[in-house]
């Protein structure tokens, strides 16, 4: 089955700390691999993709295409990080039409 | 430039009717994709248009059509609607269709049916 997975619906971090909102993926393929962010009464938009390989906010994340993983690091923590993160992919089917793939998403609280 | 709008912000239905949302896709962008949002989840692939053409398609049923303009807008149409199609529908615009292309987000419809 085709599918993203973010195990943790709530992830809650002290400032400064260091954070990580994992991501798995199922997908035949090779598909390309982003994170969403939503901050507070805002649009979803994007964060980072793995192709760009960039480093946004001080957020990184590396393919492991190993073990389909696709986790979101920052190695402190900023109380303006408290929004929801979401995992997608995206690929083609076996049609050559297109498809996206969104997790279910992570929220993310920093406490002072 | 202008982002990406949806109407309406608030719908309410009921079960059986049917309904249109909008979408004006940001400036430039060529390619509209569609999802469904039900509380507490996250998006839903419905489909995508690029040049008024259907280009790819989620796991929903038939009832669920679009529509996309010369002018890149684009609509979502539900028929005989169900309780269960109670939730945020966003829509996406991009530039072109390659898997690797950024989605940029409207603010979303959300939909109650009743």
């Amino acid at each position: 089955a085709q599918r993203v997975t973010q195990p943790e619906k709530l992830l809650s971090v002290f400032k400064g700390a260091p954070v990580e909102l994992k991501c798995n993926y199922s997908y035949s393929g090779s598909p390309e691999l982003f994170w969403y962010v939503q901050y507070s009464r805002q649009r979803l938009q994007l964060l980072l993709r793995h192709i760009s390989r960039e480093s946004i906010k001080g957020f990184t994340a590396d393919l492991n295409k190993g073990e389909t993983s696709f986790h979101l690091k920052k190695p402190f923590a900023q109380e303006e990080d408290s929004a929801m993160y979401y995992c997608a992919l995206s690929g083609l089917s076996r049609a050559g039409t297109y498809k996206y793939i969104f997790g279910t998403g992570t929220r993310l609280k920093v406490l002072a | 430039e202008t982002g990406v709008t949806q109407s309406p912000t608030h719908l309410i239905k009921t079960r059986g009717q049917q309904v249109t949302l909008r979408c004006s896709s940001q400036s430039g962008h060529n390619t509209v994709s569609w999802y469904q949002q039900a509380l507490g989840q996250g998006p839903q692939f419905i489909f995508q248009y690029y040049r008024e053409e259907e280009n790819g398609r989620g796991n929903f049923p038939p009832r669920f059509s679009g529509l996309q303009f010369p002018n890149y807008s684009s609509e979502l149409n539900v028929n005989a609607l169900e309780l269960d199609d109670s939730a945020l529908y966003l829509c996406a615009s991009s530039v072109g269709t390659l898997t690797r292309e950024t989605q940029y987000f409207g603010p979303g419809t959300r939909l109650l049916v009743l």
